[in-house]
C-alpha cells in the first residue's frame, strides 16, 4: 500500500491526451510539499520528468506538464506517442515518515 | 554530463551484509546530497535512505523499513556515496538505485534529479 495513490494503468491512442493522478494527505501533498515525476521506460532507470509540481528539466517535451491542487496531483500528456509507452511514478515528502514516498506508479500504454 | 555507476550488488544469504558504493562523475560531489532507492522485481520504487552534503550536516535519514540495519555514507574525496546494509532479509532484494538529491534547505524536503542504471541484489539461501 503506497502514500501516494497512483491507478494502476492508462491508456491512450496515439495524438490523444491522458492525465495520471497522484493522491495524497495531509502529511505530505497536502501539507504543501512538492510532487515530482519519474518516467521509467520498460527495462532502464528512472528518469525526471516533472520537478517542483510543475516545472520541466531541460530536454523533457512540453507535451508533458505537471500540476497541483490541495491533496493531488496530476500529470498531463498530450500529443501521445508510442515511446511514452512506460511506468509513471510521482512522489513527495511525508512529514509524518520524515522521508520520500512514492506512488505505486502508473503503467501507460499507448493502443 | 552527470554520470552515477552503482556497484557491490549480487547473491547473499539471509542475515549477511553487502556495501553497494556509487561513483559519481560530472558535477561537484560535495555540494550535492545523494540517496538510494529500490524497486524490488516487479514493483514500484521505494525510497531506502538519503545523505546530506557537508555543508548541510551531512545527516541521513532513513525509511522505516531499512532504518536501525542500513547506513549511507559519503567519501567527497573520491565522489563515491555507500550503503551499507546489514541483517539482509529476502524482502530487501531489489534493484538499487543510487540518485542525486536536489534538497530544498527550508522545508527538508527533496527530489531525485539523476540517476544510476541499477544493480541487483539477490537476498536468498
Amino acid at each position: 500500500q503506497s502514500v501516494l495513490t497512483q491507478p494502476p494503468s492508462v491508456s491512450g491512442a496515439p495524438g490523444q491526451r491522458v492525465t495520471i493522478s497522484c493522491t495524497g494527505s495531509s502529511s505530505n501533498i497536502g501539507a504543501g510539499y512538492d510532487v515530482h515525476w519519474y518516467q521509467q521506460l520498460p527495462g532502464t532507470a528512472p528518469k525526471l520528468l516533472i520537478y517542483g509540481n510543475s516545472n520541466r528539466p531541460s530536454g523533457v517535451p512540453d507535451r508533458f506538464s505537471g500540476s497541483k491542487s490541495d491533496t493531488s496531483a496530476s500529470l498531463a500528456i498530450t500529443g501521445l506517442q508510442a515511446e511514452d509507452e512506460a511506468d509513471y511514478y510521482c512522489q513527495s515528502y511525508d512529514s509524518s515518515l520524515s522521508g520520500s514516498v512514492f506512488g505505486g506508479g502508473t503503467k501507460l500504454t499507448v493502443l | 554530463e552527470v554520470q552515477l555507476v552503482e556497484s557491490g550488488g549480487g547473491l547473499v544469504q539471509p542475515g549477511r551484509s553487502l556495501r553497494l558504493s556509487c561513483t559519481a562523475s560530472g558535477f561537484t560531489f560535495g555540494d550535492y546530497a545523494m540517496s538510494w532507492v529500490r524497486q524490488a522485481p516487479g514493483k514500484g520504487l521505494e525510497w531506502v535512505g538519503f545523505i546530506r552534503s557537508k555543508p548541510y550536516g551531512g545527516t541521513t535519514e532513513y525509511a522505516a523499513s531499512v532504518k536501525g540495519r542500513f547506513t549511507i555514507s559519503r567519501d567527497d574525496s573520491k565522489s563515491i556515496a555507500f550503503l551499507q546494509m546489514n541483517s539482509l532479509k529476502t524482502e530487501d532484494t531489489a534493484v538499487y538505485y543510487c540518485t542525486r538529491a536536489a534538497y530544498y534547505d527550508s522545508s527538508g524536503e527533496w527530489y531525485f534529479d539523476y540517476w544510476g542504471q541499477g544493480t541487483l541484489v539477490t537476498v536468498s539461501s
